[in-house]
């Protein structure tokens, strides 16, 4: 079974940590993104990739990096994390022809920081 | 600019009822997908359906059906029969086609209808 894998379902961190959400996933997929889940605001997206070393700014970018340095791999870094990026993160991934396939998702990351 | 509307944040039912979740969107394209997505508690989001704009057929699977509006841009989602483990938040999205590439394309969301089903 194909699978987005994300490396944590909780996360706990302080205020001003750098933290790391990892995605993986096995499916040979060109494209992999990061989404925020917030209620009322639905999913917004943070980064996508379409590539190895490729990345482009969503619509909320701010307080947030990403590193692709294999296909198979994309991170979200928080560099000095803040309450407010307490939030669900989401990570999916699909085919170039995203707008046709959709995508595949992972669990989500619930990140707490206080 | 792109755009979906969930009017509905909550919705609460008994199991057996019928459940219709709302879903407008604004595009300039005249080629777009819409899509719906079901998110259990368990937090991943399932993919449900894919409509492309030139396809207006009403579309039924089991106790899920689709009915497709170009007229009104509105995508609407029924469950039939509800069960409990309907109970779920539902995403509609929107890709345009001309945004469909690596570099340019990504779905855009609805603010997601949370579905209740209670026993």
């Amino acid at each position: 079974d194909v699978k987005v894998t994300q490396s944590s379902r909780y996360l706990v961190k302080r205020t001003g940590e750098k933290v790391f959400l990892e995605c993986v996933q096995d499916m040979d997929h060109e494209n992999m993104f990061w989404y925020r889940q917030d209620p009322g605001l639905g999913l917004r997206l943070i980064y996508f990739s379409y590539d190895v070393k490729m990345k482009e700014k969503g619509d909320i970018p701010e307080g947030y990096s990403v590193s692709r340095e294999k296909k198979e791999r994309f991170s979200l870094i928080l560099e000095s994390a803040s309450t407010n990026q307490t939030s669900m993160y989401l990570c999916a991934s699909s085919l170039p022809r995203q707008g046709y396939y959709g995508y595949t998702f992972g669990s989500g990351t619930r990140l707490t920081v206080v | 600019a792109q755009k979906v509307t969930q009017a509905q944040t909550e919705i609460s039912v008994v199991e057996k009822e019928d459940v219709t979740l709302d879903c407008v969107y604004e595009t300039r394209d005249t080629t777009y997908y819409l899509f719906w997505y079901k998110q259990p508690p368990s937090g991943e989001l399932v993919f449900l359906i894919r409509r492309n704009s030139f396809d207006e057929q009403n579309e039924i699977s089991g106790r899920y059906s689709w009915n497709f509006q170009k007229s009104t841009s509105s995508f609407n989602f029924t469950i039939t029969a509800s069960q409990v483990v309907d109970s779920a938040v539902y995403f509609c999205a929107l890709s345009e086609a001309s945004r469909s590439y690596n570099q340019g394309g990504k779905l855009i969301f609805g603010q997601g209808t949370e579905l209740s089903v209670k026993p």
